[in-house]
């Protein structure tokens, strides 16, 4: 099992652009969910889903969208990048009825300038 | 307000040195207490969940225990390997979990 993957590793926006951080995972896992952990503070949720086609918006949701069309997939859309979205991004998954023992992937870091 | 505090932020260890990091929280309808290890450019990783006080859990070098107002995460004669950031999260009622901003872990040979 690859687990939990996230794609790019890196990336660099400009202010006002657009991008999709992809995660992925192959653990037939309900609940995934998205992070973002700034120096300082708790990881802090964006959004998260509970299975194909539900959606929930976390603590910090403003700024970005996202859909889960399958199990698998969970992409997070930043829709018009600021630099206050700076940060690396974690996307997480686990089994519904668990889910403090969550999976997460290597992360993304996204530099806004 | 519903918040987790972590300390020390960072504690440096000579190896075989134990000691003990904290996890202090104010959450209303407490459903768990999570610790989790973050290595450099890693995500998170999943250590043990408390869910009373009272009870303790061991993996290793390490024991993390809980009361009502926090959780110590122990550590018995540390390698270097065990260098890290430990995490602490708290679930509450609504399955929302709360994050600690984290104590990072030098362990020096």
């Amino acid at each position: 099992n690859a687990g939990v993957t996230q794609t790019p590793k890196f990336q660099v926006l400009k202010t006002g652009q657009s991008m999709t951080l992809q995660c992925a995972q192959d653990m037939n896992h309900e609940y995934m969910s998205w992070y973002r952990q700034d120096p300082g503070m708790g990881l802090r949720l964006i959004h998260y889903s509970v299975g194909a086609g539900i959606t929930d918006q976390g603590e910090v949701p403003n700024g970005y969208n996202v859909s889960r069309s399958t199990t698998e997939d969970f992409p997070l859309r930043l829709l018009s990048a600021a630099p206050s979205q700076t940060s690396v991004y974690f996307c997480a998954s686990s089994y519904a009825g668990e889910r403090e023992t969550q999976y997460f992937g290597p992360g993304t870091r996204l530099l806004v300038l | 307000e519903d918040q987790v505090t972590q300390s020390p932020e960072a504690l440096r260890l000579q190896e075989g040195e134990s000691s003990s990091l904290n996890c202090s929280y104010t959450v209303s309808g407490l459903r768990g207490l999570f610790w989790y290890r973050q290595d450099p450019g890693k995500g998170p990783e999943f250590l043990f969940t408390l869910y009373s006080a009272g009870e303790e859990k061991e993996k290793e070098r390490l024991k993390a225990t809980l009361t009502k107002k926090e959780s110590f995460l122990h550590i018995t004669a540390p390698k270097p390997e065990d260098s890290a950031t430990y995490l602490c999260a708290v679930r509450k009622s609504n399955y929302q979990l709360i994050w600690g901003a984290g104590t990072k872990l030098i362990i020096k040979p």
